[in-house]
């Protein structure tokens, strides 16, 4: 049973436009999410969080919204650039755990066409 | 530069063999954690730890197994009873509070013989 989903598996974008990144989740307990970018060959590197008590966090040219009601976050990308084609994760936690354990969706082949 | 060391970058087994995947970390991180990277299904935990000289085990344990002794290091074995072993093993830590990212490093990639 998959608690994070990224329904899309490739999204391209021109240069310079938005590219807009979703991840679905089902538990309603988790309370913190990331995103995560991935080159080929190499470990996924931290791009941006939220916690729940927030909608919206931004850092640089990257936006992350959180839906609560919807469960459902989302990654913004303005402008997108080509450095930027990558594979992206989300990632959800549930602090009342007890563990530190994230999971993860299955990712998001994002090409930006310059 | 603090940061994660997965080491070989590559790696083959012949059948029936055990191999193990090393992994060190020195950003002073308690927990550390291993995932298999499969195409089209993201990452999936296979074992973690929160303290040295304790681990637990993740959604696909089967056929691996760990230890930890020391805080830096969390290797990884592949048994023989891992049936379907060839894939993209990822090592990360984080230090043990909430809301916290993990750290990755760059990866074992195991194939079979």
């Amino acid at each position: 049973d998959q608690q994070v989903k990224q329904n899309s598996p490739s999204l391209s974008v021109q240069e310079g436009r938005i590219s807009i990144l979703n991840c679905d989740y089902t538990n309603s307990m988790f309370d913190y999410f990331l995103w995560y970018k991935k080159y080929p060959a190499e470990g996924p590197t931290f791009l941006i969080s939220i916690s729940s008590i927030k909608d919206k966090n931004e850092d640089g040219r990257f936006t992350v919204f959180l839906n609560k009601s919807a469960k459902h976050l989302s990654l913004h990308i303005v402008p997108s650039q080509p450095g930027d084609s990558a594979v992206y994760f989300c990632a959800a936690s549930e602090s009342a755990s007890g563990t530190y354990k994230y999971i993860f969706g299955t990712g998001t082949r994002l090409k930006v066409l310059a | 530069d603090g940061g994660i060391t997965q080491s070989p970058k590559y790696l083959f087994r012949k059948e029936g063999q055990n191999v193990t995947l090393s992994c060190e970390q020195n950003l002073n991180h308690d927990a550390m954690y291993w995932y298999r990277q499969d195409p089209g299904q993201g990452l999936r935990l296979i074992y973690y730890s929160q303290i040295v000289n304790d681990f637990q085990k993740g959604d696909i344990a089967e056929g691996y197994s760990v230890s930890r002794e020391k805080k830096e290091s969390f290797p990884l074995t592949v048994t023989s009873a891992q049936k379907n072993p060839t894939a993209f093993y990822l090592c990360a830590s984080s230090y043990r509070e909430f809301n916290q990212p993990q750290h990755f490093g760059d990866g074992t990639r195991l194939s079979i013989l």
